[in-house]
């Protein structure tokens, strides 16, 4: 899961398991929640969001899954591909203004072996 | 073909020279961001505009300026002010009221020495 701390957590896995991926938020006033997925030395590109009042949403292959209680997030990659070798980060938003700025945590390097 | 564009991708200055990294959108988004990125962090906000001619200091904006003369452009300065400059910076935009999905640019990778 990802951490404050400057290491990256990472995560390893055989091609074709299921992957989880954690994050802890910060503000329990956050409103919506952001996934995204880095390859090196590109921009971060959008997998799924989901807002407060959900608890789960699921997108093709993967699913996120909110914790309001213990302020945890959590993305789930199912049947992993090469492909999916990537940083993950989670972004949450605290509402209040028509475009909010997005508060990142520090990212999970994710290995999938073929 | 719609999308965010920043030039260029690598970028190398001395030290004491200002820079301008550049970003364009064609996406008609009014809300635009730079963000900075070291080895092994997360994404730190620079400034941030929700609209033309306007924009706001995020959480790191000390040696940096902006300008947003045009919906679709809004160009980071990095001062010789700022200590720290060698980063990868990225350039974001925001959808319309509501949604809260911000688009990426590629980045540019700015080394000062």
């Amino acid at each position: 899961g990802e951490s404050v701390g400057l290491h990256l957590p990472t995560l390893s896995v055989q091609e074709g398991d299921n992957s989880i991926i954690n994050c802890a938020y910060s503000n329990s006033a956050s409103d919506y929640f952001i996934w995204y997925k880095q390859e090196s030395g590109k921009g971060p590109q959008f997998i799924i969001d989901i807002r407060s009042n959900m608890d789960k949403r699921q997108g093709q292959r993967v699913t996120v899954l909110l914790n309001k209680t213990v302020k945890h997030l959590s993305l789930q990659i199912a049947a992993t591909q090469p492909g999916d070798s990537a940083v993950y980060f989670c972004a949450e938003i605290y509402g209040g203004t028509s475009y909010g700025k997005l508060t990142f945590g520090q990212g999970t390097i994710l290995t999938v072996h073929p | 073909d719609g999308g965010i564009t920043q030039s260029p991708k690598y970028l190398f200055r001395k030290e004491g020279q200002n820079v301008t990294l550049s970003c364009e959108q064609n996406l008609n988004h009014d809300a635009m961001y730079w963000y900075r990125q070291d080895p092994g962090q997360g994404l730190r906000l620079i400034y941030y505009s929700q609209i033309v001619n306007d924009f706001q200091k995020g959480d790191i904006a000390e040696g940096y300026s902006v300008s947003r003369e045009k919906k679709e452009s809004f160009p980071l300065t990095v001062t010789s002010a700022q200590k720290n400059p060698t980063a990868f910076y990225l350039c974001a935009s925001g959808a319309r009221r509501g949604s809260y999905e911000q688009y990426f640019g590629p980045g540019t990778r700015l080394t000062v020495t």
